[in-house]
């Protein structure tokens, strides 16, 4: 089976605190993509940052930071010093070579509280 | 550059009605796929296409739905005797054949009465 799983539905934090967004996906294809997609009120999806399979390093984004573990099947997404500007849905995404069609969890919206 | 637009932004249909919503993607994108994000839920495929062909329709959810790219360019999805349970957002986004990242559209908000 071919999922993505983002088990927090709603998360809450005050500015400036950090935040973590988790993604679980299941796939048996040893060449996959994993993305990171935020969704603000006006709708629009807005990439965020892709992965391959096979580069599993971590990467920073000035206060964004992803944590990709093959291990676990995981990759997490990390908020430091979180801004009300922060607040939206964020989608963890997968897909494969051929189509590249994605399949998307079903969000984590995420608010931030002045 | 300009990304993806999609007309109208928003659609309000009695039930029964036909309905046409159009996607422009980037230029020079060869892929163009059409998804459905019903309220509180993240997307799910519809269809996809490279230039004109249709690859992959295995998304529709019935034989009322009804995508096209004649020219390669433009997309057109169509739904036809719209049901209240066809009411979602649609959204349509586009890639380059070189990358793996799709761009999306503002997608088109359908409510069906």
């Amino acid at each position: 089976a071919q999922k993505v799983t983002q088990a927090q539905t709603e998360i809450s934090v005050v500015e400036k605190e950090d935040v973590t967004l988790d993604c679980v996906y299941e796939t048996r294809d040893t060449t996959y993509y994993l993305f990171w997609y935020k969704q603000p009120p006006s709708g629009e999806l807005v990439f965020l940052i892709r992965r391959n399979s096979f580069d599993e390093q971590n990467e920073i984004s000035g206060r964004y930071s992803w944590n990709f573990q093959k291990s676990t099947s995981s990759f997490n997404f990390t908020i430091t010093a979180s801004q009300v500007v922060d607040s939206a849905v964020y989608f963890c995404a997968l897909s494969f070579s051929g189509t590249y069609k994605y399949i998307f969890g079903t969000g984590t919206r995420l608010k931030v509280l002045a | 550059g300009a990304g993806v637009s999609q007309s109208p932004r928003y659609k309000v249909a009695k039930r029964g009605q036909d309905v046409a919503l159009r996607c422009d993607p980037i230029s020079g994108h060869v892929s163009l796929f059409w998804y459905q994000q019903a309220l509180g839920q993240g997307p799910e495929f519809l269809t996809y296409f490279q230039n004109e062909a249709q690859l992959d329709k295995s998304g529709l959810p019935s034989d009322r739905f009804f995508a096209e790219r004649p020219e390669g360019s433009v997309s057109t999805l169509k739904i036809q005797r719209t049901q209240q349970e066809d009411s979602a957002v649609y959204l349509c986004a586009s890639r380059d054949v070189t990358q793996e990242t799709q761009y999306f559209g503002p997608g088109t908000r359908l409510l069906v009465l």
